[in-house]
């Protein structure tokens, strides 16, 4: 069964870089995307991006231009960068496996399973 | 980005009673629809996928109905252990789009 674990630094200045990991571990990455997922203390959850073992990504637009996924298979990890950071950015940290799937030409996806336990990165000076 | 209504915010049942759920995209998503719950300080957990297809190992008493726009999710039996926060998402366009969650209590 696979399980993704999330990892780094729970405190993050104003400006910096946040930077995280996921650790995959019980199964191979292949055939799946993996995304990561943000919620702030209290509130939703919003979508960040996906990448896959391939190394092609989607964003969401509005983080676009501070988002970096990149994907490592030979130590089954996926790392998030969000660059220029402010308190906006508090939140848990969430990865989570995604696959498709097809059968006789009927295809849909299962973009959230399972989920890391997430990770809470705080920005604070 | 499509937006995902759902209602109520937040409810409060009893054991046993019936619980539904609505989630309204802001345009037509098919069944590209999932429900999940959040337990307090927990990872969300699938619950039903492509709007009406049960996760295994998901108890029946949950369901998910919908397609087009307007999607149902019900627990046809609450039970104290349904203590959450239960989410709906959209997949059919990029970005995936999370609704606001519903909050459900035992009264």
């Amino acid at each position: 069964q696979v399980q993704l674990q999330e990892s780094g630094p729970g405190l993050v200045k104003p400006s910096e870089t946040l930077s995280l990991t996921c650790t995959v571990s019980g199964g191979s990455m292949s055939s799946s995307f993996w995304s990561w997922i943000r919620q702030p203390a209290g509130k939703g959850l919003e979508w960040i991006g996906r990448i896959y073992t391939t190394g092609n990504t989607d964003y969401r637009p509005s983080l676009k231009s501070r988002v970096f996924l990149s994907v490592d298979t030979s130590r089954s990890q996926v790392s998030l960068r969000l660059t220029s950071v402010t308190a906006a950015d508090t939140a848990v940290y969430f990865c989570a496996r995604g696959r498709h799937y097809c059968s006789g030409g009927d295809c849909y996806s299962r973009w959230f399973d399972p989920w890391g336990q997430g990770i809470l990165v705080t920005v604070s000076s | 980005d499509i937006q995902m209504t759902q209602s109520p915010a937040s409810l409060s049942a009893s054991v046993g009673d019936r619980v539904t759920i609505t989630c309204r995209a802001s345009q037509d998503i098919t069944k590209y629809l999932d429900w999940y719950q959040q337990k307090p300080g927990k990872a969300p957990n699938l619950l039903i996928y492509r709007a009406s297809n049960l996760q295994t190992g998901v108890p029946s008493r949950f369901s998910g109905s919908g397609s087009g726009t307007d999607f149902t999710f019900t627990i046809s039996s609450l039970q104290p252990e349904d203590i959450a926060t239960y989410y709906c998402v959209q997949y059919d366009n990029l970005p995936p789009t999370f609704g606001q969650g519903t909050k459900v209590q035992i009264k």
